[in-house]
C-alpha cells in the first residue's frame, strides 16, 4: 500500500461548481497536511497547509484533515477557468529535514 | 510568499554532455534544498536532501555520482546531471526550506527546468 493515495482523475466540472478533492494515507506519524498547486510545466505552489486534524479556510478553499480516518480533502467553491490545473496533497512528519511524502496529482479542468 | 528561482527553465543536451541546474532562495536563506524529479503525469520523486556546507542525502535508487549536488551557500544548490542519456530526461524541481521548525512546511519551489537529451 502506497503511503500516500490520492484520486487519481482527471476531474472536470463546469466554472462556478463546488470541487471536492481528496487523499488517504497510511502512516499515523504524518503531523502537516499541504496541498500544492501546480500549472502546467510550472513548479508546485502551496496552496493550503494543516496541522492535525481540523479545517483551515483560505477565501474559496478549504482543507480538512481527519487524522482518525486518515483522509484529508480540499473543497473548492465557485470553481473558476483558472482553478485549472493538477493539485497535488502532501504530508510529512514533525523533525528536522522531514521529507514531503506527495500523492499522485489529480488533474482538474473547470470549464468555462 | 518567499522566491525560489530555477535556472535554466529548460534546456537541450546531447547525450554524454553534463548540465547544470542552479536553485536559488531570493528572499531568504535556505538551510535546507531538495531536489525532485517529475515524469509526465506523475507526482514529484524526491531525488535528494541537501543541507548547506553538507554532503546531500540521496534517496534509494538514484545514482550519486550521475546527480551531483552541491549546496555550498544557504542561497544556492546545484543539480549536475553528468553524462546525461535520453532516460534522463525530466522535470527537475528544486523546493527550498528555512529554518527546522514546522517539517516542510515553508518549503518553497522553483520553477523547474525541463531537460531534453537528444
Amino acid at each position: 500500500q502506497k503511503e500516500v493515495e490520492q484520486d487519481p482523475g482527471p476531474l472536470s466540472v463546469p466554472e462556478g461548481a463546488i470541487v471536492s478533492l481528496n487523499c488517504t494515507y497510511s502512516n499515523s506519524a504524518f503531523q502537516y497536511f499541504m496541498w500544492y498547486r501546480q500549472y502546467s510545466r510550472k513548479g508546485p505552489e502551496l496552496l493550503m497547509y494543516t496541522y492535525s486534524s481540523g479545517n483551515k479556510e483560505d477565501g474559496r478553499f478549504t482543507a480538512q484533515v481527519d487524522k482518525s480516518s486518515k483522509y484529508i480533502s480540499l473543497f473548492i467553491r465557485d470553481s473558476q477557468p483558472s482553478d485549472s490545473a493538477t493539485y497535488l496533497c502532501a504530508m510529512n512528519r514533525i523533525g528536522a529535514n522531514s521529507k514531503l511524502t506527495f500523492g499522485k496529482g489529480i488533474t482538474l479542468s473547470v470549464r468555462p | 510568499g518567499a522566491v525560489v528561482s530555477q535556472h535554466p527553465s529548460w534546456v537541450i543536451c546531447k547525450s554524454g554532455t553534463s548540465v547544470k541546474i542552479e536553485c536559488r532562495s531570493l528572499d531568504f536563506q535556505a538551510t535546507t534544498m531538495f531536489w525532485y524529479r517529475q515524469f509526465p503525469k506523475q507526482s514529484l520523486m524526491l531525488m535528494a536532501t541537501s543541507n548547506e556546507g553538507s554532503k546531500a542525502t540521496y534517496e534509494q535508487g538514484v545514482e550519486k555520482d550521475k546527480f551531483l549536488i552541491n549546496h555550498a551557500s544557504l542561497t544556492l544548490s546545484t543539480l549536475t546531471v553528468t553524462s546525461a542519456h535520453p532516460e534522463d530526461s525530466s522535470f527537475y524541481i528544486c523546493s527550498a526550506r528555512w529554518g527546522q521548525g514546522f517539517g516542510n512546511t515553508e518549503a518553497f519551489f522553483g520553477q523547474g527546468t525541463r531537460l531534453t537529451v537528444v
